[in-house]
């Protein structure tokens, strides 16, 4: 079955420690995308690749950094510098290098700071 | 800036009712596509329904349809014959040329037996 897989389902952090948030997709799509989202809030873009060795800051990319070194795959660390780390976090990806097209989304995980 | 209200936090209805979700945008762009997702219990984000700005054509997908209105800015989405699996946090979503999805704040809607 083609589709997205995020892991771990449920992440817990001690404060001061980079954990890294793995997103896979067989789906053969260009674009990956990574979203938080808080209670009461929409997504929130925080980083965008369109192509492997390339990606882009979304609109909060303080705190985040991003690889992508293949294209079935594109984790997001979640570093020391990021105040607010708890919440929920969504890969996605579409065909092609627009964001006109369909974006799939993977199942999610949940980021709790201890 | 582009931006996307949904005004209606929460909503309710019976189940085989129909419900209408609003969503209001903001742009300069003429042309851009919007969608409209759902995120149900299991927080998976499914496609519901999608429109390309330069169509004039409500979209339809099943039960639910669009009323697309661009000169008010206006997106609004209808599910005919809700049914419990419709119990979900509705998204309004609007691409243009920042090519970058911007998301409503949501609109929680639970369908009652």
């Amino acid at each position: 079955d083609g589709g997205i897989t995020q892991s771990p389902k449920y992440l817990f952090r001690k404060e001061g420690q980079n954990v890294t948030l793995s997103c896979e997709q067989n789906l053969n799509h260009d674009a990956m995308y990574w979203y938080r989202q808080d209670p009461g809030q929409g997504l929130r873009l925080i980083y965008y690749s369109q192509i492997v060795n390339d990606f882009q800051k979304g609109d909060i990319a303080e705190g985040y950094s991003v690889s992508r070194e293949k294209k079935e795959s594109f984790p997001l660390t979640v570093t020391s510098a990021q105040k607010n780390p708890t919440a929920f976090y969504l890969c996605a990806s579409s065909i092609g290098q627009v964001t006109y097209n369909e974006q799939f989304f993977g199942p999610g995980t949940r980021l709790t700071v201890l | 800036a582009q931006t996307v209200t949904q005004s209606q936090p929460e909503m309710s209805v019976q189940e085989a009712e129909t419900v209408t979700l609003s969503c209001t945008y903001d742009t300069s762009e003429n042309n851009y596509y919007l969608f409209w997702y759902k995120q149900p219990p299991s927080r998976q984000m499914i496609l519901v329904i999608r429109q390309e700005a330069y169509k004039q054509q409500n979209a339809t997908e099943n039960r639910f349809s669009v009323n697309f209105q661009k000169a008010a800015k206006s997106f609004s989405l209808k599910i005919s014959d809700s049914q419990l699996g419709d119990t979900a946090m509705y998204f309004c979503a609007f691409v243009g040329g920042a090519q970058k999805l911007v998301f409503g704040q949501g609109t929680r809607l639970t369908i009652n037996p």
